[in-house]
Order: structure tokens, then sequence, then C-alpha cells
């Protein structure tokens, strides 16, 4: 069975600083997809990145960026220089390959940015 | 966009009764999924589908049911509804994207049961 533990339920930084938030998963699949949803307060679930299991080459997008490690299964999302737009609750996600690719939820994790 | 539309938005029922909720896409995708997001428990899928008339049981499918008569709409189906489905229901379609699918979500229904 596939599972992804988001450990961090809450967290809260002060505007500017970064922050990490963690994403460990469990599969037995050789071949997977992992995804970060970010979720405002408005309730709306906003698709942030997909990765393929076999691509563990770390990405950058703007301030986010989200480092894979196959060896720990994590997938971990960085936001650099942090605003109070970010604030959300973030989910990590996972689904089998090449099949119906149902997705598994973390539980998420809840980020405020203080102004 | 992802062309997802979700109808009602939000609903507030009795224990017992029947409730239908309703996924609309406007742009042909063959899989389509319903969720339930509840606290403490990240989203749960409860059925998919692969195509019309093509469904499948998720994680959290005791008390639900599914239809897919068109591609574009995706019925959930509340046989007797219970005050443990008080819950956000999410639909999302599955967009194939080179490397593999990407899931896009509607704007959910709140429904509360009472």
């Amino acid at each position: 069975a596939q599972k992804v533990t988001q450990a961090q339920t809450e967290i809260s930084v002060v505007e500017k600083e970064d922050v990490t938030l963690d994403c460990v998963y469990e599969t037995r699949d050789t071949t997977y997809y992992l995804f970060w949803y970010k979720q405002p307060p408005s309730g709306e679930l906003v698709f942030l990145i997909r990765r393929n299991s076999f691509d563990e080459q770390n990405e950058i997008s703007g301030r986010y960026s989200w480092n894979f490690q196959k060896s720990t299964s994590s997938f971990n999302f960085t936001i650099t220089a942090s605003q109070v737009v970010d604030s959300a609750v973030y989910f990590c996600a996972l689904s089998e390959a090449g099949g119906n690719e149902k997705l598994t939820f973390g539980t998420g994790t809840r980020l405020t940015i203080i102004p | 966009d992802a062309g997802i539309t979700q109808s009602p938005r939000h609903k507030v029922t009795e224990t017992g009764t029947p409730v239908t909720l309703r996924c609309h896409q406007t742009e042909n995708h063959r899989y389509m999924y319903w969720y339930r997001q509840d606290p403490g428990h990240g989203l749960r899928l409860i059925h998919y589908s692969y195509g019309v008339k093509d469904t499948d049981k998720g994680e959290v499918s005791d008390g639900y049911s599914v239809s897919r008569s068109k591609t574009e709409d995706f019925l959930l189906t509340l046989e007797s509804a219970t005050s443990s489905q008080t819950s956000v229901y999410f639909c999302a379609i599955g967009r194939w994207v080179a490397g593999g699918t990407e899931q896009f979500f509607g704007p959910g229904t709140r429904l509360t049961v009472l």
C-alpha cells in the first residue's frame, strides 16, 4: 500500500524567511509520480508540480524549489523569501504510474507567513 | 483552468436522504475522480472513472455510488446520507502531460449532513 507522511502539521515563519515542507512516502512501485498541491484559504486545490520517480533532478521555479531524494523516499518543498500569499495548506501526494494513477495524499502542512 | 465545475457548491441535507453531486468537465478527459477532504486525513479517494460506464472503488467507497453516462459528467451519489459524510468533496480530472498524468481539481462541494 502507498503512504505519504507530512509530519509537520503546522508551520509559522516570519515573512522573507525560507521554509521547507517535508514529505516522506512509501510505495512498492518502481515507477511512480510525486506531487505538491497548494490549498489557499479560499479552498481550491492548486497543482504545483509533478515529479517522476526516474527523474531525481531537483527543480526550481521562482521562489519554489523541490528536492527529490529516492534514497530517503523524500520529496521536500522549499519556499525561499516567503510572502504572505504563500500562507496555505500544502499537500504532498503520490500515485502509481501506468494505471489509473489514483492519488494518495498526505495530511497536509498548514503554513502561516507572519507579516 | 481545467474546465471543471461542481454542483451544488454547498448543500445541507438531513440524515437518511439521498444526495447527488455532479462534476462536469469541458475538456473530454478520460479519467475522473471523486475525493473527500476531512481534517486530519487530507484527501481520500472515493471512486474514480476511466471511461464512460467504467468506474472503480477507491479507499473510502462505502456509502457512495457513482455513474458516468457521458464523458463530461461524473456523478457521486450518497444513497442515504449520514453525518459521517459531512465533508468537502472534490472532483478531479486526469490530464496527460508529457511524462505522466496530472490531476486538476474542481472548486469543491461543501456538504453538511444534519
